[in-house]
């Protein structure tokens, strides 16, 4: 069955330092990724997407994504972690099934100063 | 301001009860989604709609029913069948039903059963 998993359900980064959150998905037939954030009891936002072209893509708030075919997976990355970026992670994927999207679990990142 | 509403923001219902959230987005969207979020669960499909007058169960459909009669319109429906109704339920919709299009959420719904 197709699925995504995210790696880490709590990740914990000083401030400044580098944010990785890991993101794979299982399938022969590669997916469209998606990573979106939620602050607590909100919705979800966008952060980017990968569909075609460059396997790098870059987002808001200064997160990127590298689609990586040969390992299945999509991690989320930020250089400098900054405070407002304390929120819950989620990877999605489509097939283009009726627009039909499958998240991971989420991933809780906490910032501490 | 262009976006999705959801209401009412907090919502509880006594067991036995149907109870139905409302979903409403000016995006001029044709695709709406109904989605479940329970704690360390991630995200799971309840209902999607990718036109007016139609509609399709996703992978938890059981206990819920939906209605889409308008473009701008796609309400919930928590039936007395579904065995545990508590949780956090979002809204969404894309310009169309394909799988690149993003899909954008509402603020979603917090149902509690008391």
């Amino acid at each position: 069955a197709q699925s995504v998993t995210q790696l880490g359900s709590h990740v914990s980064v000083s401030e400044g330092a580098l944010v990785l959150l890991r993101c794979n998905y299982s399938s022969s037939v590669p997916p469209y990724l998606f990573w979106y954030v939620q602050y607590p009891n909100q919705g979800l936002q966008l952060l980017l997407k990968y569909t075609t072209g460059a396997t790098l893509v870059k987002g808001i708030n200064g997160f990127e994504a590298e689609f990586k075919k040969s390992e299945t997976s999509f991690h989320l990355t930020k250089p400098s972690a900054h405070m407002s970026d304390a929120a819950e992670y989620f990877c999605a994927v489509s097939w283009n099934q009726g627009g039909k999207l499958i998240f991971g679990q989420g991933t809780e990142l906490s910032v501490k100063p | 301001d262009g976006g999705i509403t959801q209401s009412p923001k907090y919502l509880f219902r006594k067991e036995g009860q149907n109870v139905t959230l409302s979903c409403e987005q000016n995006l001029n969207h044709d695709a709406m989604y109904w989605y479940r979020q329970d704690p360390g669960q991630g995200l799971r499909l309840i209902y999607y709609s990718q036109i007016v007058n139609d509609f399709q169960k996703g992978d938890i459909a059981e206990g819920y029913s939906v209605s889409r009669e308008k473009k701008e319109s796609f309400p919930l429906t928590v039936t007395s069948a579904q065995k545990n109704p508590t949780a956090f339920y979002l809204c969404a919709s894309s310009l169309g039903g394909g799988g690149t299009d993003t899909q954008y959420f509402g603020p979603g719904t917090r149902l509690t059963v008391l």
